[in-house]
C-alpha cells in the first residue's frame, strides 16, 4: 500500500464544476507537491508546499488553486477547467525541500476528466 | 535549465531477459531517482543513486556523476516489470527541484 493517499481516484467534472483533490500523508514529511501528468508525457511539477507554506508554483493557472491545511493534508481546488486539464494529478512527499536528498515518495493519483 | 534524456524510449522483452536503460542528463546533479510507474499510474521510487551503485533483488543502478549518465540494470525481467521507467534529476537551483526525464516504456512478454 502506498503511504501517499489521493482522493478521488477518478472524477469527471464539467467546466462549470467546483471540485477538490485530496492527499493525505503520515509519514511525518514536511514538503508536499503537486505534479501533473498528461499521456505518454513525464510528470510535470505545478506546485510544492514546504512546511505547510507554498515555496513553487510553476506559473500554473488560478483555475488552479492549492492548500495546505497542515503538515499532512494537502488539496488541489479545481474551478472552471478545461478539456485540456484532463490528466493524471499525482501528489507526492519528502521530508524536505531544496535539498539534494529530498527522495519523493507518490501516491497513486487521481485521474482528471473534463467534459 | 537541465535536460534529461533516457533512451531507449520503448523497449519489448520476452521474458527473463536482461536489460539496460540509460538516463543522460546536462548538467552537475546532486539528486537522481529512478521511478517505475506501472500501467494504472502509480510511481514507485526504486533508487535514490546521486553517484555509485546501488542493487535491490533484480534491479541495480549505477550513476557516473562526473561522466552525466546512469543507468538501471533489470535481470531475469518479469511480466510486472513492464511499465514506464523514469528518471528524474535534481535542476542544482536554489530549490533543486526534480526535473523527469522523457522515460523508457518497457514491456515484458510472457
Amino acid at each position: 500500500d502506498t503511504e501517499v493517499t489521493q482522493t478521488p481516484k477518478h472524477l469527471v467534472m464539467g467546466m462549470t464544476n467546483k471540485k477538490s483533490l485530496k492527499c493525505e500523508q503520515h509519514m511525518g514529511h514536511r514538503a508536499m507537491y503537486w505534479y501533473k501528468q498528461k499521456a505518454k508525457k513525464p510528470p510535470e511539477l505545478m506546485f510544492v508546499y514546504s512546511y505547510e507554506k507554498l515555496s513553487i508554483n510553476e506559473s500554473v493557472p488560478s483555475r488552479f488553486s492549492p492548500e495546505c491545511p497542515n503538515s499532512s493534508l494537502l488539496n488541489l481546488h479545481l474551478h472552471a477547467l478545461q478539456p485540456e486539464d484532463s490528466a493524471l494529478y499525482l501528489c507526492a512527499s519528502s521530508h524536505i525541500f531544496g535539498s539534494g536528498a529530498n527522495v519523493l515518495t507518490f501516491g497513486a493519483g487521481s485521474r482528471l476528466t473534463v467534459l | 535549465g537541465i535536460q534529461v534524456e533516457q533512451s531507449p524510449p520503448d523497449l519489448i522483452l520476452q521474458e527473463g531477459a536482461n536489460s539496460t536503460l540509460r538516463c543522460n542528463f546536462s548538467d552537475s546533479v546532486n539528486n537522481l531517482q529512478w521511478f517505475h510507474q506501472n500501467p494504472w499510474g502509480q510511481l514507485i521510487n526504486l533508487f535514490y543513486i546521486p553517484s555509485g551503485t546501488k542493487q535491490n533483488g533484480r534491479l541495480s543502478a549505477t550513476t557516473v556523476a562526473t561522466e552525466r549518465y546512469s543507468l538501471l540494470y533489470i535481470s531475469s525481467s518479469q511480466t510486472t516489470d513492464s511499465g514506464v521507467y523514469f528518471c528524474a534529476v535534481g535542476d542544482g537551483g536554489a530549490t533543486n527541484k526534480l526535473i523527469f526525464g522523457t522515460g523508457t516504456l518497457l514491456a515484458v512478454q510472457p
